[in-house]
Protein backbone atom coordinates (compact mmCIF):
# COMPACT_ATOMS: atom_id res chain seq x y z
CA UNK A 1 0.00 0.00 0.00
CA UNK A 2 2.31 2.67 -1.37
CA UNK A 3 -0.21 5.66 -1.92
CA UNK A 4 1.20 8.65 -2.84
CA UNK A 5 5.22 8.69 -2.70
CA UNK A 6 7.07 11.64 -2.81
CA UNK A 7 10.97 12.61 -3.70
CA UNK A 8 13.14 14.12 -2.65
CA UNK A 9 12.05 14.46 1.05
CA UNK A 10 14.98 16.92 1.86
CA UNK A 11 16.44 19.30 -0.76
CA UNK A 12 18.77 22.25 -0.21
CA UNK A 13 19.38 24.74 -3.29
CA UNK A 14 21.08 27.34 -4.20
CA UNK A 15 19.37 30.59 -5.54
CA UNK A 16 18.63 30.60 -9.46
CA UNK A 17 19.30 26.73 -9.39
CA UNK A 18 16.52 24.87 -10.74
CA UNK A 19 14.69 21.31 -9.19
CA UNK A 20 11.99 18.92 -9.87
CA UNK A 21 9.83 17.33 -7.17
CA UNK A 22 8.53 14.15 -8.10
CA UNK A 23 5.23 12.55 -6.96
CA UNK A 24 3.57 9.33 -7.55
CA UNK A 25 0.38 7.71 -6.95
CA UNK A 26 -1.34 4.03 -7.10
CA UNK A 27 -4.69 4.77 -6.48
CA UNK A 28 -5.71 5.24 -9.64
CA UNK A 29 -6.88 8.98 -8.40
CA UNK A 30 -8.02 10.89 -11.37
CA UNK A 31 -6.85 14.36 -9.42
CA UNK A 32 -3.85 15.38 -7.94
CA UNK A 33 -2.70 18.50 -6.21
CA UNK A 34 0.79 19.99 -4.47
CA UNK A 35 0.53 22.22 -1.86
CA UNK A 36 3.21 24.23 0.50
CA UNK A 37 2.56 24.39 3.90
CA UNK A 38 4.27 27.79 5.47
CA UNK A 39 4.68 28.10 9.44
CA UNK A 40 1.87 29.51 10.65
CA UNK A 41 0.23 29.73 7.12
CA UNK A 42 -1.83 26.49 6.46
CA UNK A 43 -1.40 24.81 3.24
CA UNK A 44 -1.95 27.14 -0.24
CA UNK A 45 -2.48 25.44 -3.05
CA UNK A 46 0.07 25.49 -5.83
CA UNK A 47 -1.32 23.91 -8.82
CA UNK A 48 -3.92 20.88 -9.62
CA UNK A 49 -4.87 18.31 -12.13
CA UNK A 50 -8.09 16.87 -12.70
CA UNK A 51 -6.48 14.05 -14.94
CA UNK A 52 -3.80 13.07 -17.14
CA UNK A 53 -3.04 16.24 -19.50
CA UNK A 54 -4.96 18.79 -17.79
CA UNK A 55 -3.29 20.97 -15.08
CA UNK A 56 -4.72 24.15 -13.57
CA UNK A 57 -3.30 26.96 -11.62
CA UNK A 58 -4.20 27.00 -7.36
CA UNK A 59 -3.75 30.00 -5.12
CA UNK A 60 0.29 30.68 -5.31
CA UNK A 61 1.56 29.07 -8.85
CA UNK A 62 3.89 31.81 -9.78
CA UNK A 63 7.75 30.28 -9.94
CA UNK A 64 6.08 26.73 -10.65
CA UNK A 65 5.21 24.49 -13.21
CA UNK A 66 3.91 21.29 -13.41
CA UNK A 67 2.94 18.92 -16.19
CA UNK A 68 0.53 14.94 -15.68
CA UNK A 69 1.61 13.06 -18.85
CA UNK A 70 0.46 9.69 -16.69
CA UNK A 71 -2.44 9.24 -14.06
CA UNK A 72 0.33 8.45 -11.69
CA UNK A 73 2.58 10.78 -11.73
CA UNK A 74 2.52 14.44 -11.29
CA UNK A 75 5.80 16.30 -10.92
CA UNK A 76 6.45 20.05 -9.35
CA UNK A 77 9.18 22.13 -11.50
CA UNK A 78 10.82 25.16 -9.35
CA UNK A 79 12.49 26.96 -11.85
CA UNK A 80 15.04 30.00 -10.99
CA UNK A 81 14.52 28.70 -6.92
CA UNK A 82 13.77 31.68 -4.55
CA UNK A 83 14.54 31.78 -1.24
CA UNK A 84 10.75 32.89 -0.80
CA UNK A 85 9.79 29.04 -2.17
CA UNK A 86 11.70 27.70 1.18
CA UNK A 87 8.78 25.46 2.39
CA UNK A 88 7.48 21.77 2.94
CA UNK A 89 5.80 20.61 -0.08
CA UNK A 90 3.03 18.42 -0.31
CA UNK A 91 1.41 15.95 -3.14
CA UNK A 92 -2.00 14.93 -2.76
CA UNK A 93 -4.54 12.89 -4.53
CA UNK A 94 -8.12 12.15 -4.58
CA UNK A 95 -11.14 10.50 -6.39
CA UNK A 96 -12.67 13.90 -6.47
CA UNK A 97 -13.79 15.92 -2.69
CA UNK A 98 -17.39 16.33 -3.97
CA UNK A 99 -17.26 12.47 -4.91
CA UNK A 100 -18.03 9.03 -2.69
CA UNK A 101 -16.85 7.30 -0.57
CA UNK A 102 -16.22 10.37 0.96
CA UNK A 103 -13.98 12.58 -1.24
CA UNK A 104 -10.78 12.28 0.84
CA UNK A 105 -7.63 13.84 -0.11
CA UNK A 106 -4.56 11.06 0.62
CA UNK A 107 -1.26 13.48 1.17
CA UNK A 108 2.42 12.32 0.57
CA UNK A 109 4.46 12.29 3.23
CA UNK A 110 6.00 16.34 2.22
CA UNK A 111 9.22 17.67 0.95
CA UNK A 112 10.89 20.12 2.82
CA UNK A 113 12.75 22.16 0.41
CA UNK A 114 15.29 24.79 1.50
CA UNK A 115 16.62 28.08 -0.83
CA UNK A 116 19.82 29.03 0.09
CA UNK B 1 -14.86 34.12 -1.49
CA UNK B 2 -14.66 30.73 0.65
CA UNK B 3 -12.69 30.59 3.35
CA UNK B 4 -11.44 28.74 7.15
CA UNK B 5 -11.17 30.21 10.30
CA UNK B 6 -9.28 28.11 12.61
CA UNK B 7 -8.20 29.31 16.34
CA UNK B 8 -4.70 30.22 16.82
CA UNK B 9 -2.52 27.58 18.70
CA UNK B 10 -0.97 26.25 20.58
CA UNK B 11 -3.31 24.26 22.56
CA UNK B 12 -2.29 23.03 25.77
CA UNK B 13 -3.61 20.41 27.90
CA UNK B 14 -3.08 17.70 30.21
CA UNK B 15 -3.97 13.85 29.16
CA UNK B 16 -7.81 13.35 29.93
CA UNK B 17 -8.67 16.49 29.71
CA UNK B 18 -11.57 18.21 27.31
CA UNK B 19 -10.62 19.83 23.55
CA UNK B 20 -12.47 22.10 21.54
CA UNK B 21 -10.95 23.36 18.69
CA UNK B 22 -13.16 26.23 17.24
CA UNK B 23 -13.86 26.47 13.34
CA UNK B 24 -15.73 28.75 11.27
CA UNK B 25 -15.95 28.88 7.58
CA UNK B 26 -17.43 31.55 4.52
CA UNK B 27 -18.46 29.64 1.29
CA UNK B 28 -21.11 30.25 -1.17
CA UNK B 29 -23.65 27.01 -1.51
CA UNK B 30 -22.91 24.36 0.60
CA UNK B 31 -19.21 22.86 1.18
CA UNK B 32 -18.53 19.68 2.48
CA UNK B 33 -16.33 20.68 5.73
CA UNK B 34 -13.45 18.44 7.13
CA UNK B 35 -11.22 17.72 9.48
CA UNK B 36 -7.41 16.53 9.17
CA UNK B 37 -4.73 15.81 11.35
CA UNK B 38 -0.92 15.90 11.23
CA UNK B 39 1.35 14.33 13.12
CA UNK B 40 4.93 14.97 13.52
CA UNK B 41 6.92 14.22 10.23
CA UNK B 42 4.15 13.00 8.34
CA UNK B 43 1.49 14.11 6.09
CA UNK B 44 -1.80 15.25 6.41
CA UNK B 45 -4.46 12.33 6.83
CA UNK B 46 -8.78 12.50 6.70
CA UNK B 47 -9.88 12.96 10.90
CA UNK B 48 -13.58 13.22 9.44
CA UNK B 49 -15.89 14.86 7.54
CA UNK B 50 -19.75 15.94 7.44
CA UNK B 51 -21.70 16.73 4.18
CA UNK B 52 -24.55 18.48 5.04
CA UNK B 53 -25.93 20.81 8.14
CA UNK B 54 -26.59 19.18 10.94
CA UNK B 55 -24.47 16.33 10.04
CA UNK B 56 -21.91 14.87 12.80
CA UNK B 57 -18.27 13.47 11.94
CA UNK B 58 -16.97 11.00 14.29
CA UNK B 59 -13.37 9.21 14.22
CA UNK B 60 -11.13 7.76 17.54
CA UNK B 61 -13.25 9.89 20.01
CA UNK B 62 -13.16 13.35 17.86
CA UNK B 63 -16.70 14.81 16.98
CA UNK B 64 -17.33 17.83 15.27
CA UNK B 65 -20.94 18.82 14.04
CA UNK B 66 -21.77 21.01 10.91
CA UNK B 67 -24.21 23.93 12.13
CA UNK B 68 -25.07 25.74 9.27
CA UNK B 69 -26.66 28.94 11.51
CA UNK B 70 -23.46 29.67 12.78
CA UNK B 71 -21.05 28.75 10.48
CA UNK B 72 -19.00 26.58 12.50
CA UNK B 73 -17.28 23.19 12.39
CA UNK B 74 -15.50 22.96 16.12
CA UNK B 75 -13.61 19.84 16.67
CA UNK B 76 -14.34 18.41 20.10
CA UNK B 77 -12.82 15.56 22.36
CA UNK B 78 -14.15 14.06 25.53
CA UNK B 79 -10.51 12.95 27.06
CA UNK B 80 -7.10 13.98 25.02
CA UNK B 81 -4.00 11.17 25.21
CA UNK B 82 -0.62 12.13 24.73
CA UNK B 83 -0.99 10.33 21.61
CA UNK B 84 -3.28 13.04 19.52
CA UNK B 85 -0.57 15.37 19.86
CA UNK B 86 -0.78 17.00 16.60
CA UNK B 87 -1.48 19.45 14.49
CA UNK B 88 -5.33 19.92 13.17
CA UNK B 89 -6.90 21.29 10.26
CA UNK B 90 -10.27 22.29 9.63
CA UNK B 91 -10.93 22.42 5.49
CA UNK B 92 -14.01 23.08 3.28
CA UNK B 93 -14.44 21.90 -0.39
CA UNK B 94 -15.35 24.31 -2.58
CA UNK B 95 -18.75 23.61 -3.85
CA UNK B 96 -18.17 24.36 -7.74
CA UNK B 97 -14.56 22.32 -8.33
CA UNK B 98 -12.36 19.36 -6.29
CA UNK B 99 -10.53 21.69 -4.48
CA UNK B 100 -9.56 21.92 -0.24
CA UNK B 101 -9.13 25.04 1.58
CA UNK B 102 -7.55 25.04 4.25
CA UNK B 103 -7.75 27.05 7.65
CA UNK B 104 -3.95 27.58 9.30
CA UNK B 105 -3.94 24.65 11.30
CA UNK B 106 -3.89 24.29 15.13
CA UNK B 107 -0.80 22.51 17.41
CA UNK B 108 -2.10 20.44 20.22
CA UNK B 109 -0.12 19.37 22.81
CA UNK B 110 -0.66 17.02 25.41
CA UNK B 111 1.33 16.38 27.86
CA UNK B 112 1.07 13.34 30.96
Amino acid sequence: NAGVTQTPKFRILKIGQSMTLQCTQDMNHNYMYWYRQDPGMGLKLIYYSVGAGITDKGEVPNGYNVSRSTTEDFPLRLELAAPSQTSVYFCASSSGVRREPNGELFFGEGSRLTVL
Amino acid sequence: GNSVTQMEGPVTLSEEAFLTINCTYTATGYPSLFWYVQYPGEGLQLLLKATKADDKGSNKGFEATYRKETTSFHLEKGSVQVSDSAVYFCALSDPDTDKLIFGTGTRLQVFP
